[in-house]
């Protein structure tokens, strides 16, 4: 199948500093890539489309101004949390599928999980 | 938006058991995808299934979309499938929204 990777797979960083975490498809093109968050024992939510040249779109109650999503290129969408805080810490992970049509099969990076003290 | 409801929450099986995990969602939906969450937080994906029933190995799952519901069936259940099982339909566009997951342990 796919694949999709994501880097890197764990971040710790100190209150105040901006990490970006990096989503690649690496056998096909991908305009749509997708960014979820999950906090721990709990389910995965979408935080924002991320859309190849042009603005990602955010979900309700998700910061743009924190998360900065950029689409370049068609096999890279970058996420970067500024100012990470302490309750920034969680697991994020992207997605992405290589057709375009709807219900087509989306695959998963690996997972960043992000600690800030 | 859609609403995804998973059960049982919580799952503690004997090795060898064979059980079913269900997925409820309140609209009519593209297509629905079935992951594995193993204990490093990598999603697997198990099935992609928007109508019918598929089969992998010990693992089967049935969507009946008029009915808005999925099934996945584990059986001979053996202590590697231990972890999170999500459902996951797909919303507008090939956004996922994910169900509360049902945390599964097999004991030997």
């Amino acid at each position: 199948g796919a694949v999709v990777s994501q880097h890197p797979s764990r971040v710790i960083c100190k209150s105040g500093t901006s990490v970006k975490i990096e989503c690649r498809s690496l056998d096909f093109q991908a305009t749509t890539m997708f960014w979820y968050r999950q906090f721990p024992k709990q389910s995965l939510m979408l935080m924002a489309t991320s859309n190849e040249g042009s603005k990602a779109t955010y979900e309700q109650g998700v910061e743009k101004d924190k998360f900065l999503i950029n689409h370049a290129s068609l096999t890279l969408s970058t996420l970067t949390v500024t100012s990470a805080h302490p309750e920034d810490s969680s697991f994020y992970i992207c997605s992405a599928g290589p057709n375009r049509g709807m219900g087509s099969l989306q695959y998963f990076g690996a997972g960043t999980r992000l600690s800030v003290l | 938006g859609i609403q995804v409801e998973q059960s049982p929450p919580d799952l503690i099986l004997q090795e060898g058991a064979n059980s079913t995990l269900r997925c409820n969602f309140s609209d009519s939906v593209n297509n629905l995808q079935w992951f594995h969450q193993n204990p490093w937080g990598q999603l697997i994906n198990l099935f992609y299934i928007p109508s019918g029933t598929k089969q992998n190995g010990r693992l089967s799952a049935t969507t009946v979309a008029t009915e808005r519901y999925s099934l996945l069936y584990i059986s001979s259940s053996q202590t590697t499938d231990s972890g999170v099982y999500f459902c996951a339909p797909h919303n507008a566009g090939n956004m996922l929204t994910f169900g509360g997951g049902t945390r599964l342990m097999v004991k030997p």
